[in-house]
């Protein structure tokens, strides 16, 4: 399934590195999502868009930064992170809540971050 | 109380068995329910809605109680291949998605 892409799908960074991840969906929805997966922890919602507007940050620290251009494309930007950063990052999509009909979410196959 | 609770888990059955998984959730407002899997180290994926009358999907069976806000999911001749993590996913109208801890089942041989 590529309904949802991710790249890249492993990345090591250095605590004093930046770098970005990408998520693009391909199914026509309007809401994306960013969620932190910590080894054999369950889901952390980060962030929501909801037609490009970001409608939840579920305090996450400043080292993340989202970017949602469009729709079809989300972004998070890291900078200066920490190695218990270190986890699966994973974005998702579905209709938003405004828009009707169901809400499946979908998820990309993720970013497996390593911060040295 | 955590707003979406699960089995605690691991579930051990042997090929052929059938186990049923168990979630409450805490918002009466709740109108959206999803079981998911996912496998070790890969993303969640959608395993089935969860309808009001319950729904079949081939050897998977969801059950929704509205009242006692419960919903269940039975695995019927369970395959190595039903080996994964499955997560309860509960919506409101307006409000983001959540998730359970999941519950672990493991068949084996």
């Amino acid at each position: 399934e590529t309904g949802v892409t991710q790249t890249p799908r492993h990345l090591v960074m250095g605590m004093t590195n930046k770098k970005s991840l990408k998520c693009e969906q391909h199914l026509g929805h309007n809401a994306m999502y960013w969620y932190k997966q910590s080894a054999k922890k369950p889901l952390e919602l980060m962030f929501v868009y909801n037609f490009k507007e970001q409608t939840e940050n579920n305090s996450v620290p400043s080292r993340f930064s989202p970017e949602c251009p469009n729709s079809s494309h989300l972004f998070l930007h890291l900078h200066t992170l920490q190695p218990e950063d270190s986890a699966l990052y994973l974005c998702a999509s579905s209709q938003a809540s405004t828009a009707g009909g169901s809400y499946e979410q979908y998820f990309g196959p993720g970013t497996r971050l390593t911060v040295t | 109380r955590k707003e979406v609770e699960q089995d605690p888990g691991p579930f051990n059955v042997p090929e052929g068995a059938t186990v049923a998984f168990n979630c409450t959730y805490s918002n009466s407002a709740s109108q959206s329910f999803f079981w998911y899997r996912q496998d070790c180290r890969k993303e969640p994926k959608l395993l089935m809605s969860v309808y009001s009358s319950g729904n079949e999907d081939g050897r998977f069976t969801a059950q929704l109680n509205r009242a006692s806000q419960y919903i269940s999911l039975l695995i019927r001749d369970s395959k190595l291949s039903d080996s994964a993590t499955y997560l309860c996913v509960v919506k409101s109208y307006g409000q983001n998605f959540v998730f359970g801890p999941g519950t672990r089942l493991s068949v084996l041989p």
